[in-house]
């Protein structure tokens, strides 16, 4: 069984640009979640994606959008960077059943450490 | 307010302490509460979740859950070097969609 992969490992951006951060689900999961998470913080929610549509969303801005592909892997995009956008992005995956249990247990894999200058 | 609360530390022990973490929460509506244990510069990996009040143990750690007080504690016995990194609690009302976390608390576990 393989688990969540994400990619890069570590990224360095200026003010203004755009990043495509890259998360590969585990086996047999169809929703993924993703999270900031600022130094010393814990993790917020962004967004989640349920097989391949948005189900669910944070208090993010609209800069910050996702994908989901049928394979179930994810793409989390932010637009016009900013210094506050510094953070570890953490994606997690789970296996949500339909009509399903009501608890999920999410896979965190190892993030993506974002620096803005 | 916050609406997870948690004592961020750092919280430093002898090894074979027993060690008791904490979260207050203001929502009511969470049913779902989780333990996830983070190690520096990784994911953080789930320890332990509990649905609603009551206790739940598994090997070293036990849960604790109290809605009426919106409180929940995970105690760690015997506790061990491998054990230092940091304790995040996070809660959820539904499937697992939004899962709310606490700032996280830094344990160090001295040999």
């Amino acid at each position: 069984e393989t688990g969540v992969t994400q990619s890069p490992t570590h990224l360095i951006k200026t003010r203004g640009q755009q990043v495509t951060l890259r998360c590969s689900s585990q086996s047999g999961h169809n929703t993924v979640s993703w999270y900031q998470q600022a130094l010393g913080q814990g993790p917020q929610f962004i967004f989640q994606y349920y097989r391949e549509e948005e189900n669910g969303r944070g208090n993010f801005p609209p800069r910050f959008s996702g994908l989901q592909f049928p394979n179930y892997s994810s793409e989390l995009n932010v637009n016009a960077l900013e210094l506050d956008d510094s953070a570890l992005y953490l994606c997690a995956s789970s296996m949500r059943l339909a009509g399903g249990f009501p608890y999920n247990e999410q896979f965190f894999g190892p993030g993506t450490r974002l620096t803005v200058l | 307010q916050k609406e997870v609360e948690q004592d961020p530390g750092p919280l430093s022990v002898p090894e074979g302490a027993i060690v008791s973490l904490n979260c207050t929460y203001s929502n009511s509506a969470f049913q779902y509460f989780m333990w996830y244990r983070q190690y520096s510069r990784k994911g953080p990996e789930l320890l332990m979740y509990t649905y609603s009040s009551g206790n739940k143990e598994d090997g070293r750690f036990t849960a604790q859950v109290d809605k009426s007080s919106k409180y929940i504690s995970l105690f760690i016995r015997d506790s061990q070097p491998s054990d230092s990194a940091t304790y995040l609690c996070a809660m959820s009302n539904n499937y697992g969609q939004n899962f709310v976390f606490g700032p996280g608390t830094r344990l160090s576990v001295l040999p």
